[in-house]
């Protein structure tokens, strides 16, 4: 159980277009996802915290209007790289909280490629 | 605040030899550990976790790790490495009272044959 998946896998787009990255929660109801943004042998960076109904939060230099964050239902939240530039290119993950549970499931990543 | 320190940004271990992975944490309450393990281009996997039970923690893949309070550590350790063990290994700490998870920047490990 606890099965989160990511979609798409990875993606290449032109400069200047958007590019959507989907989250699902598969059996159970996330409350809370999150966004994480990961460079090339470095960790992961929390990009923002969606609760769903509510709007994102974002840490602290992300860009909010770059970085569209929706979280509509239990068991899906989005993530849309608006403007796309070749300095987005990188690896995103979700995460899915569940509620009770300690941890946290983790999606496959979706590496981003902006030419 | 919480933050976890990864001493080592990469180990090299022999094939059959003890795996050792090292984690620190610093946390003004008691918190939850965590150990990922992350294969190129793919998601984070648990290996496991700590949540103020027993301190010494079992994982899969034969992992294991001891909570440790009076040294603030978390450190992953295998009696026998295997090929398939190569890969990223993230130590992550979340307080008891909040969601967001804080990782640390990760150990590259590389398994020789």
């Amino acid at each position: 159980g606890a099965v989160v998946s990511q979609h798409p896998s990875w993606v290449i787009c032109k400069s200047g277009t958007s590019v959507k990255i989907e989250c699902r929660s598969l059996d159970f109801q996330a409350t809370t996802m999150f966004w994480y943004r990961q460079f090339p042998k470095q960790s992961l960076m929390l990009m923002a915290t969606s609760n769903e109904g509510s709007k994102a939060t974002y840490e602290q230099g992300v860009e909010k209007d770059k970085f569209l964050i929706n979280h509509a239902s239990l068991t899906l939240s989005t993530l849309t790289v608006t403007s796309a530039h070749p300095e987005d290119s990188s690896f995103y993950i979700c995460s899915a909280s569940r509620p009770a549970n300690y941890g946290y499931t983790f999606g496959s990543g979706t590496r981003l490629t902006v030419v | 605040a919480q933050s976890v320190t990864q001493l080592g940004s990469h180990v090299s271990v022999s094939e059959g030899a003890l795996v050792l992975l090292r984690c620190n944490y610093s946390s003004s309450v008691p918190p939850y550990l965590f150990w990922y393990v992350q294969y190129p281009n793919q998601g984070l996997q648990l290996l496991l976790k700590y949540t103020s039970a027993a301190t010494l923690v079992k994982g899969i893949n034969g992992f294991e790790a001891e909570f440790k309070k009076s040294e603030t550590s978390f450190h992953l350790t295998k009696p026998s490495a295997h090929m398939s063990d190569a890969a990223e290994y993230f130590c992550a700490v979340r307080s008891n009272t909040g969601n967001q998870f804080y990782f640390g920047t990760g150990t590259s490990l590389t398994v020789i044959p």
